[in-house]
């Protein structure tokens, strides 16, 4: 069974720029978080997604927004770039929405580099 | 607002011997912990998980302990082997399964 897929794994953007990630969940895993990791900050979440609706949104400025797709792909965008928002951004599905164990299953993450 | 709190971010441990990881939240609203492992160029991994019914759960060399009143949580690894050498992240979330919230991570290191 195939795994959670992020693509880009790597990308360099300047400031102002905007940026798009995508994330393919497990086969049949119709929910997907996002979540966004730098040093000394841990994991902040970002939002998450079921059914292509957003369920629940973390602290974030606007210019961080996303969407579900029908087969359950999920993209993130952050628009009007900061040098703060490098990091490497995490997506994570699991098959039921709020699945109650908690048991996300985490991509490789997409490394965003500003400049 | 960080409510949930990994105050040491590295930890160094001999191999064989127990590695303890400690987690604190202030949130009184959690009843699910969840221990997360990372290892470089990863994404993390579910390790172990405790619902606050309990005070201890328990998988292999794994053991995460859970003192309510003082509102900590820690995960014990023995005996530690270098495989175990990654990032270990702390988690905590609503029963009604609402978003996992992270610490801010400890990274284990196992000197063989």
């Amino acid at each position: 069974k195939a795994g959670v897929t992020q693509t880009p794994r790597y990308l360099i953007k300047t400031r102002g720029q905007q940026v798009t990630l995508s994330c393919s969940p497990i086969s049949g895993h119709r929910s997907v978080s996002w979540y966004q990791q730098t040093p000394g900050q841990g994991l902040q979440f970002l939002f998450e997604y079921f059914s292509e609706t957003q369920r629940n949104k973390g602290n974030f400025p606007g210019r961080f927004s996303g969407r579900q797709f029908s087969n359950s792909r999920s993209e993130m965008n952050v628009s009007t770039l900061e040098l703060g928002d490098s990091a490497l951004y995490l997506c994570a599905s699991s098959a039921l929405f709020r699945q109650n164990t908690g048991e996300l299953f985490f991509g490789e993450g997409s490394r965003l580099t500003v400049l | 607002d960080q409510q949930v709190k990994q105050n040491s971010p590295s930890l160094s441990v001999q191999e064989g011997r127990i590695s303890i990881l400690n987690c604190d939240y202030t949130n009184s609203m959690f009843d699910y912990f969840l221990w997360y492992k990372k290892y470089p160029a990863e994404g993390p991994t579910f390790l172990i998980s405790i619902s606050s019914i309990k005070d201890k759960n328990e998988d292999g060399r794994f053991t995460v302990f859970l003192n309510k009143s003082a509102k900590h949580l820690s995960l014990h690894i023995v005996p530690s082997q270098p495989g175990d050498s990654a990032v270990y992240f702390c988690a905590a979330m609503k029963s009604s399964g609402d978003k996992l919230t992270f610490g801010t991570g400890t990274r284990l290191a196992v000197r063989p």
